[in-house]
């Protein structure tokens, strides 16, 4: 079964470097979001991306992060200057379609540790 | 601000016995409803969804749904050991919200032997 590829598994950054999650969304899929989970917390959206730009992002979705198609396969999650609150695990998800019976899939996220 | 309420548990049962996990929304519009099951350190890994009024059964797992009181439920009937999770009611909106998922807190849910 096509399942959501995330790279990398764990990422460990000084605080203020730059940090950037790949993922690799299911190949028919035409939405894309991102969200993330601070530990002992809900999961939160950040950003969805449809049709090669920003459909919607939340308010935690602000100038230090970035999303970006690059080609036809990876979507990437961009942090630039990351702080110490950044620290979760970062889910990318994707969807075929936006009808009522359409589910997102989730990748098995990236473990972000900003020290 | 939507949000969807889940009761955190931990819901303790025996082996053999039914968990019944409930969620509320607080958004009228909202127009799909989603179970995911999450292990500790894991990613949400999705059980089934309703979209309709009523029920839906998919093997062991029943999803209800009724919108009028903004209410979804999830029974895992012959509950198992290996059931012991996190479990995520997640709703999505209606309108132009491009399919966002807003998740609930999530229960833990303990089955023991």
């Amino acid at each position: 079964e096509p399942e959501v590829t995330q790279t990398p598994s764990h990422q460990v950054t000084q605080m203020g470097q730059e940090v950037i999650l790949r993922c690799v969304p299911i190949s028919n899929h035409l939405y894309f979001y991102w969200y993330r989970q601070i530990l002992g917390q809900k999961v939160e959206f950040l950003v969805s991306f449809y049709n090669n730009e920003i459909s919607e992002k939340s308010e935690i979705f602000d100038d230090q992060f970035s999303v970006e198609r690059p080609d036809g396969s990876n979507f990437t999650l961009k942090i630039r200057s990351t702080k110490l609150e950044d620290s979760a695990m970062y889910f990318c998800a994707s969807m075929r379609g936006t009808y009522s019976n359409q589910p997102q899939h989730f990748g098995d996220g990236t473990r972000l540790s900003i020290l | 601000q939507k949000e969807v309420e889940q009761n955190s548990g931990p819901l303790s049962v025996p082996e053999g016995a039914i968990a019944s996990l409930n969620c509320t929304y607080s958004d009228r519009g909202s127009q799909s409803f989603f179970w995911y099951r999450q292990y500790s350190g894991k990613s949400p890994e999705l059980i089934m969804f309703i979209y309709s009024n009523g029920d839906k059964e998919d093997g062991r797992f029943t999803a209800q749904l009724n919108k009028a009181s903004q209410y979804v439920s999830l029974l895992i009937r012959d509950s198992q050991p290996s059931d012991s999770a996190t479990y995520l009611c997640a709703v999505r909106g209606g309108g132009t919200s491009y399919g966002k998922l807003t998740f609930g807190q999530g229960t833990i849910l303990t089955v023991h032997p």
